[in-house]
């Protein structure tokens, strides 16, 4: 079955550092991967996604991941943090076997991003 | 621009109580999903329904019903409230049944049962 690891339930950066959140997946077949962002009280948004092609993936908010199949690893970055990034992050991976789509979420980074 | 909309915000149940949960998305999606969110657990997926007239179960569908009212609306009925549904509730829809569509998500619906 696949599953969905994210290193570290809460992770605290300078305003200005770097970010990295980290996520790593098992998946059988090529994945779909997604970053999902969470700001208080909100739903979920997404923030970018890897279907194929390059595997490096710009999304909003100045966000990239990439995508390393060979260390079934889909890490999120951001150069230089500010206030605003504050939030919960949830990686996601998606599958088709056998006809039936599923989307598991990892269990989320909450971000601090400190003045 | 509402896109996906839930209510209520908040609801307080006691234990037996039955309730539903109202979505609606004015997106024109083929897709609707309810979601569970649990500190540390990520977020679950209860029932979904991939088009009108269609819904499917999820990974946590016990203790659920569901009706696809038309192509907006999306209700969750819990029938009769336990402790271990104390959770947030989350509504999204999507273009079509597939995860290459992205999930737009409603706000939340917090609730509790005592």
């Amino acid at each position: 079955a696949q599953s969905v690891t994210q290193l570290g339930s809460h992770v605290s950066v300078s305003e200005g550092a770097l970010v990295l959140l980290r996520c790593n997946y098992s998946s059988s077949v090529p994945p779909y991967l997604f970053w999902y962002v969470q700001y208080p009280n909100q739903g979920l948004q997404l923030l970018l996604k890897y279907t194929t092609g390059a595997t490096l993936v710009k999304g909003i908010n100045g966000f990239e991941a990439e995508f390393k199949k060979s260390e079934t690893s889909f890490h999120l970055t951001k150069p230089s943090a500010h206030m605003s990034d504050a939030a919960e992050y949830f990686c996601a991976v998606s599958e088709t076997q056998g006809g039936s789509e599923k989307l598991v979420f990892g269990k989320g980074t909450k971000l601090t991003v400190n003045p | 621009n509402a896109g996906v909309t839930q209510t209520p915000k908040f609801q307080v149940l006691k234990t037996g109580q039955s309730m539903t949960l109202q979505c609606a998305q004015d997106m024109n999606h083929n897709s609707m999903y309810w979601y569970r969110q649990d500190p540390g657990m990520g977020l679950r997926l209860i029932y979904y329904s991939a088009s009108e007239g269609t819904t499917d179960k999820g990974e946590v569908p016990n203790g659920y019903n569901v009706s696809r009212l038309n192509k907006r609306e999306f209700s969750l009925r819990l029938e009769s409230a336990a402790p271990s549904q104390t959770s947030v509730y989350f509504c999204a829809s999507s273009t079509v049944r597939s995860y290459n569509s992205p999930l737009h998500f409603g706000n939340g619906t917090r609730l509790t049962v005592t």
